[in-house]
């Protein structure tokens, strides 16, 4: 089946540096979904792509889908403390999650 | 927007026992619910796909009878530990679609102690 790979696994960065997070599936995707989760809490829809090529921007956050829709991105411009917390990408529909990536920002 | 009701939020309970957790659509409702656990610092696993009306589909390597799913209406899913043992212990997520909204809701989730 579908399978959703997520690059880095942790990734820690001092407060103002960039951030970028990786998604990659082994098959042609419908869709892609970002989703963040925070320390202890429950995860969080963020957006989701649709279009080959698509790129999407929430304020510091920029979100990339592939030409072949296979791989996707999450880049987070200038992090801040407000970061912190695991970035996950969901494929397909199917609701399965890549691993997330870890991002703990030092102030 | 989208509402998803996860109740109890945390629950403690003795080696075999059964524990019921609840994941109720607030202001929508969900012909599929999707179930989740999570091992501390992992990610969501995807235990199960509950259907209204019919039975859940589980994913590979999850027991039916140990994890049983029931979506008796469109507003409701609910999902039973049984026989609980403490490698049970996890974080139990649940999550639906709202309509209206490309994302899924999840519901804030229940921390199974198995002691």
């Amino acid at each position: 089946g579908q399978q959703v790979m997520q690059i880095p696994q942790y990734q820690h960065v001092q407060e103002g540096e960039d951030f970028t997070t990786y998604c990659n599936s082994s098959t042609t995707l419908s869709n892609i979904q970002w989703y963040k989760q925070r320390p202890g809490g429950h995860p969080v829809f963020l957006i989701q792509l649709v279009k080959s090529g698509e790129v999407k921007k929430q304020k510091r956050l920029t979100f990339q889908f592939g030409e072949a829709k296979k791989n996707s991105s999450l880049h987070i411009t200038a992090t801040q403390t407000t970061d912190v917390g695991t970035y996950f990408c969901a494929g397909q529909g199917d609701m399965r999650f890549g691993a997330g990536t870890r991002l703990t920002v030092k102030p | 927007g989208a509402v998803v009701s996860q109740h109890p939020s945390w629950v403690i309970c003795k080696s075999g026992t059964s524990v019921k957790i609840e994941c109720r659509s607030l202001d929508f409702q969900a012909t599929t619910m999707f179930w989740y656990r999570q091992f501390p610092k992992q990610s969501l696993m995807l235990m199960a796909t509950s259907n209204e009306g019919s039975k859940a589909t589980y994913e590979q390597g999850v027991e039916k009878d140990k994890f049983l799913i029931n979506h008796a209406s469109l507003t409701l899913s609910t999902l039973t530990v049984t026989s609980a043992h403490p490698e049970d212990s996890s974080f139990y997520i649940c999550s639906a679609q709202g309509s209206g909204n490309y994302g899924y809701t999840f519901g804030s989730g229940t921390r199974l102690t198995v002691v």
